[in-house]
């Protein structure tokens, strides 16, 4: 069973141009939200997160929007720029701290210059 | 932040014969963490590693396929036993840099079975 689903394996963007990522989740008990970037033949670099008494966080280039009800949760890219080329993960846990993160299986991000 | 080394970042290993995967942290952490990511999948905890007690295994994981060491706050050991080419993955150690921070990765060790 996959609590964490990113159903875009795949996604180009026009340099300059938003670049939105998605994540849906099953469980209703997660409660703290993560998105990793990962370059080939590197680990996986913590880029932002969000807790689920918000809707909103931001980061420079960086949001994270968070949709409870609709358990859904997206990372927009703005400006889109070539070195964010790489594979994005949305992760979830009970609570912010706990070691047990369920990744989804990420969408590979390809910006165009 | 934690700066981790793994080690061997690759590798190619024959059926049946085991690897030791080290990874080493330049500051002491509490808890250490050991991930896979088969083909194509997500990143899946194998385990969690305290220092100075066993590892904490998650479901369909078990010791003696996947041995750890923790001796002591800022170096762990996962050992991959009898593999076989179900086991050809990327294993990932991770950190929790101080309690409740974001967990910081290492760059993983790619190992291909035979």
């Amino acid at each position: 069973d996959q609590q964490v689903k990113q159903n875009s394996p795949s996604l180009s963007v026009q340099e300059g141009r938003i670049s939105i990522l998605n994540c849906d989740y099953t469980n209703s008990m997660f409660d703290y939200f993560l998105w990793y970037k990962k370059y080939p033949a590197e680990g996986p670099t913590f880029l932002i997160s969000i807790s689920s008494i918000k809707d909103k966080n931001e980061d420079g280039r960086f949001t994270v929007f968070l949709n409870k009800s609709a358990k859904h949760l997206s990372l927009h890219i703005v400006p889109s720029q070539p070195g964010d080329s790489a594979v994005y993960f949305c992760a979830a846990s009970i609570t912010p701290g706990t070691y047990k993160y369920i990744f989804g299986t990420g969408t590979r991000l390809k910006v165009l210059a | 932040s934690a700066v981790i080394s793994q080690k061997p970042s690759r590798d190619i290993c024959q059926r049946g014969t085991s690897l030791t995967i080290q990874c080493q942290v330049d500051s002491q952490v509490t808890m250490m963490f050991w991930y896979r990511q088969q083909p194509g999948q997500s990143l899946t905890l194998i385990a969690t590693a305290n220092q100075g007690s066993e590892a904490t295994y998650e479901s369909g994981f078990v010791i003696d396929k996947f041995p750890i060491s923790r001796p002591n706050l800022t170096f762990s050991t996962l050992t991959v036993s009898n593999m076989s080419p179900e086991d050809s993955s990327i294993y990932l150690c991770s950190v929790e840099p101080r309690e409740g921070q974001p967990q910081h990765f290492g760059d993983g060790t790619r190992l291909s079975i035979l």
